[in-house]
């Protein structure tokens, strides 16, 4: 069975802070995602991954950066923490070619 | 653009049929995912639809028109547990990069 985990369930930070959200998947998929959640917006693509060392923006980038030095964890930055960006936070993986994505549990982050 | 439009909340009964409804609208097409969402959960994989038609799995189904950007999701014999949010996401190019809907939040009714 495919395993995407990520380091927290729950999260406060205050504004300001630096904030590092980590995802680890155990599938040797290429392919790994951030998104958020939120209420009547549904998900959006924060930035993603195809391989080590790569990363592209996806629709919402603007406050955040991201980090792929291993094949299997793709973590989320949040340089500055403010309050609009209190979400769910998805990390996803997949394989390179046409396929399912697989979703990890998610971290709620309030920030305050 | 790119856009995909589904109903926001459905109710049904225990033990009925439900279609839920999902047009797009992208750039570029390889497919369409349909995810279940429980409450405070991650998504979890239903189905994908590359070719036009029916594909069926277990109570679950789904449909696929390319030519009329239009899917839906069948959901049959009803129960409880099937409460959740269905989420509808064309898969839209090489780097399968998902565009999502904003999901449909079903309640099943006793």
């Amino acid at each position: 069975d495919v395993k995407v985990t990520q380091s927290s369930r729950y999260l406060v930070k205050r504004t300001g802070e630096k904030v590092f959200l980590e995802c680890v998947q155990d599938m040797d998929h290429e392919n790994m995602f951030w998104y958020r959640q939120d209420p009547g917006l549904g998900l959006r693509l924060i930035y993603f991954s195809y391989d080590v060392k790569m990363k592209e923006k996806g629709d919402i980038p603007e406050g955040y950066s991201v980090s792929r030095e291993k094949k299997e964890r793709f973590s989320l930055i949040l340089e500055s923490a403010s309050t609009n960006q209190t979400s769910m936070y998805l990390c996803a993986s997949s394989t390179r070619t046409a396929d399912t994505q697989y979703f990890g549990p998610g971290t709620r982050l309030t920030v305050l | 653009g790119q856009n995909i439009d589904q109903p926001t909340e459905m109710t049904a009964t225990e033990g009925a049929i439900v279609q839920i409804n999902c047009t797009y609208q992208t750039s570029g097409f390889n497919g369409l995912f349909w995810y279940q969402q429980h409450a405070g959960e991650a998504p979890t994989f239903l189905s994908y639809n590359v070719l036009d038609g029916l594909e069926e799995k277990g109570r679950f189904s789904s449909f696929l028109s390319r030519s009329k950007g239009y899917s839906y999701l069948l959901l049959k014999e009803l129960q409880m547990k099937d409460s959740a949010s269905y989420l509808c996401a064309a898969d839209g190019g090489a780097t399968n990069k998902l565009i999502f809907g904003t999901g449909t939040l079903l309640a099943v009714q006793p």
